[in-house]
């Protein structure tokens, strides 16, 4: 099955930074790619997708890129604000489009 | 517009018990997805419900089961509750498979003693 892995666990910046957070895939076959922001104690929220016919994707702040030779994407937050901080989910479906597989989360923590 | 909603929003039971959590989608859409979240980690894949048919499966055992209504609100049970079943378990919304944008609620907090 699919397995993704998502890199830093932690990242902490200063306000007004950049953040940069990288997820990898396993199943070639995963053609969507969404991102998830959790604040503590409430539900994640989809803040970007991507799918595989496409390389990038820009939404004001936030960018998510894909390279699907290499099996990994990314997402991008710059200008960071301190109500960027919270715990990041990549995910990934698989061949048949109807489950997601999640990485382990980034904690990114934004300081003012 | 109302979000998904899920109920109760927190409960504690007893191992060997079993449990009913529910389920309302986005109205419009016909999709609900169950995940479990374990604290510290992501959401894993449970079940996924598309007009009233079990259309995807997670790795869980067989204490785990679901349903899908005709008005599409859905009902996840699990039984012989086990300490390890603690989790936040999330129901999410969609259009329809594949690859609609899931829309999360905001959980049901289970905590088995």
């Amino acid at each position: 099955g699919e397995n993704v892995e998502q890199h830093p666990s932690t990242l902490s910046v200063q306000e007004g930074d950049s953040a940069v957070i990288k997820c990898t895939y396993s199943d070639s076959a995963s053609n969507y790619f969404p991102w998830y922001k959790q604040e503590l104690g409430k539900r994640p929220q989809l803040i970007i997708d991507i799918r595989s016919n496409v390389g990038e994707k820009k939404d004001q702040r936030i960018a998510v890129t894909l390279n699907k030779t290499a099996k990994h994407f990314s997402l991008h937050i710059t200008e960071t604000q301190p109500e960027d901080s919270a715990v990041y989910f990549c995910a990934a479906n698989n061949n048949a489009g109807n489950m997601l597989t999640f990485g382990g989360g980034t904690r990114l923590m934004v300081k003012p | 517009d109302a979000g998904v909603t899920q109920s109760p929003t927190h409960l504690i039971k007893t191992r060997g018990q079993h449990v009913t959590l529910r389920c309302s989608p986005i109205s419009g859409h016909k999709s609900v997805s169950w995940y479990q979240q374990v604290l510290g980690q992501g959401p894993q894949f449970i079940f996924q419900y598309y007009e009233k048919e079990e259309r995807g499966r997670g790795n869980f055992p067989d204490r785990f089961s679901a349903r899908q209504f005709p008005n599409y609100s859905s009902e996840l049970n699990v039984n012989a509750l086990l300490l390890g079943d603690s989790a936040l378990y999330l129901c999410a919304s969609s259009l329809g498979p594949p690859n609609s944008p899931l829309h999360f609620g905001n959980g049901t907090r289970l905590t088995v003693t």
